[in-house]
């Protein structure tokens, strides 16, 4: 069965340290994998995507499909990086996501 | 542009009234997606459409009905609401599906079924 999961619910480190959130997939064929950011009041927003190979806000996140993992890094935390995060997997040609249950990030000052 | 627009933020129901959640986005996206989120448990996809006049179940479509009648407007309907259903209801769109798939959320409806 496809499915995502994140093993952490919180996760808190302190400003300036790095911050790696997890993401594991289980998936048979080539996945496709993003990370959303809900940041406090504010909607559900792309942060990047696998196939961009992209670094956003000093994020980035590497495909491992040995580890089937997607993990999310960044090597110094700011405190605007406090939100919430999913891990999301496309199903489909049709591009449905599942999304992990999400990892809190708080970063301390 | 709005984006992403949701009606109402909140309602409160009885068990067996019913509803509809009205999402509409101003984008001219083709795909859009109701999803719910529930403490715990992330997104579940209820229903999508990829279409003007098409619609198809997800996740989670047990006690939801959907339209898509006009291609800018996805409207949610819970029939005869359970307590169960008490969730924060979130609608999405993407111009196409796929890896370059973006998808673009509204801000959300919180319903509670008491």
């Amino acid at each position: 069965a496809q499915r995502v999961t994140q093993p952490e619910k919180l996760l808190s480190v302190f400003k300036g340290a790095p911050v790696e959130l997890k993401c594991n997939y289980s998936y048979s064929g080539s996945p496709e994998l993003f990370w959303y950011v809900q940041y406090s009041r504010q909607r559900l927003q792309l942060l990047l995507r696998h196939i961009s190979r992209e670094s956003i806000k000093g994020f980035t996140a590497d495909l491992n499909k040995g580890e089937t993992s997607f993990h999310l890094k960044k090597p110094f935390a700011q405190e605007e990086d406090s939100a919430m995060y999913y891990c999301a997997l496309i199903r489909g040609s049709q591009g449905n996501l599942i999304f992990g249950k999400g990892t809190k990030l708080s970063v301390k000052p | 542009n709005a984006g992403v627009t949701q009606t109402p933020k909140f309602r409160v129901l009885k068990t067996g009234q019913s509803m509809t959640l009205l999402c509409a986005q101003d984008m001219n996206h083709e795909y859009m997606y109701w999803y719910r989120q529930d403490p715990g448990m992330g997104l579940r996809l209820i229903h999508y459409s990829v279409g003007e006049g098409t619609t198809a179940k997800g996740e989670v479509p047990d006690g939801y009905n959907v339209s898509r009648l006009k291609k800018q407007n996805f409207l949610l309907g819970l029939e005869s609401a359970a307590p169960s259903q008490t969730s924060v209801y979130f609608c999405a769109s993407s111009y196409v599906g796929g890896p370059n798939n973006e998808q673009f959320f509204g801000p959300g409806t919180r319903l509670t079924v008491l």
